[in-house]
């Protein structure tokens, strides 16, 4: 099993769509949980902090569930400039500074 | 903004070849990391440096890989003796903590080919 399972998609959403993306981790040692964007052929951009009460930031929205090992990210309307890889990343199970990126989730938002 | 820088931007050399990947944390960083990322798969974490040695590493770095900060601003990885399949993009990336909130920041990456 995978230590961090994205679904790949791509998902192809309309402009103004909202869109939420899962990710499940297997190690319950995780302790810390990020949304990472990557636009193709560039750097990983931090986008946001996962905690188990939830956070928001403008239109986005994550939420940790530590008992189902699971994190979600919500998008809510869409625009075309959110179009990237989504990238669930878990860290401190070995120590804070290993973290472990899942596979990325494929965003293509069509105007 | 602060950003971390890499150089070169694109390497390419030949199999068998020493090769030295070059960044600069952003300056008031502490902790500093290398990633791999071979084409069209995930990011992989490969090392993280804190107090002038290595304090976590994976088991892609073995014993061809080095890294070193030779002095108070730059820190670089050294692949030994470059394989085809080193081939990838690698990206340096530092942060303030290493705790809970650990946030890193990347840098833009070198694409290293091996011929």
């Amino acid at each position: 099993r995978k230590e961090v399972e994205q679904d790949p998609g791509p998902f192809n959403v309309p402009e103004g769509a909202t869109v939420a993306f899962n990710c499940t981790y297997s190690n319950s040692a995780s302790q810390s949980f990020f949304w990472y964007r990557q636009d193709c052929r560039k750097e990983p951009k931090l986008l946001m902090s996962v905690y188990s009460s939830g956070n928001e930031d403008g239109r986005f929205t994550a939420q940790l569930n530590r008992a189902s090992q699971y994190i979600s990210l919500l998008i809510r309307d869409s625009k075309l400039s959110d179009s990237a890889t989504y990238l669930c990343v878990a860290s401190g199970s070995g120590g804070y500074q290993k973290v472990t990126f899942g596979t990325g989730t494929k965003l293509q938002v069509i105007p | 903004e602060p950003e971390v820088t890499q150089t070169p931007s694109h390497q390419v050399t030949q199999m068998g070849q020493e090769v030295i990947l070059r960044c600069v944390p952003i300056s008031n960083h502490l902790y500093f990391y290398w990633y791999r990322q071979i084409l069209g798969q995930k990011v992989e974490f490969l090392v993280s440096f804190y107090n002038n040695e290595i304090s976590e590493k994976s088991e892609i770095f073995d014993d061809q890989f080095s890294v070193e900060r030779p002095d108070g601003s730059n820190f670089t990885l050294k692949i030994r003796s470059t394989k085809l399949e080193d081939s990838a993009m690698y990206f340096c990336a530092s942060s303030l903590t290493s705790g809970i909130d650990n946030e890193q920041f990347f840098g833009p990456g070198t694409r290293l080919t091996v011929l």
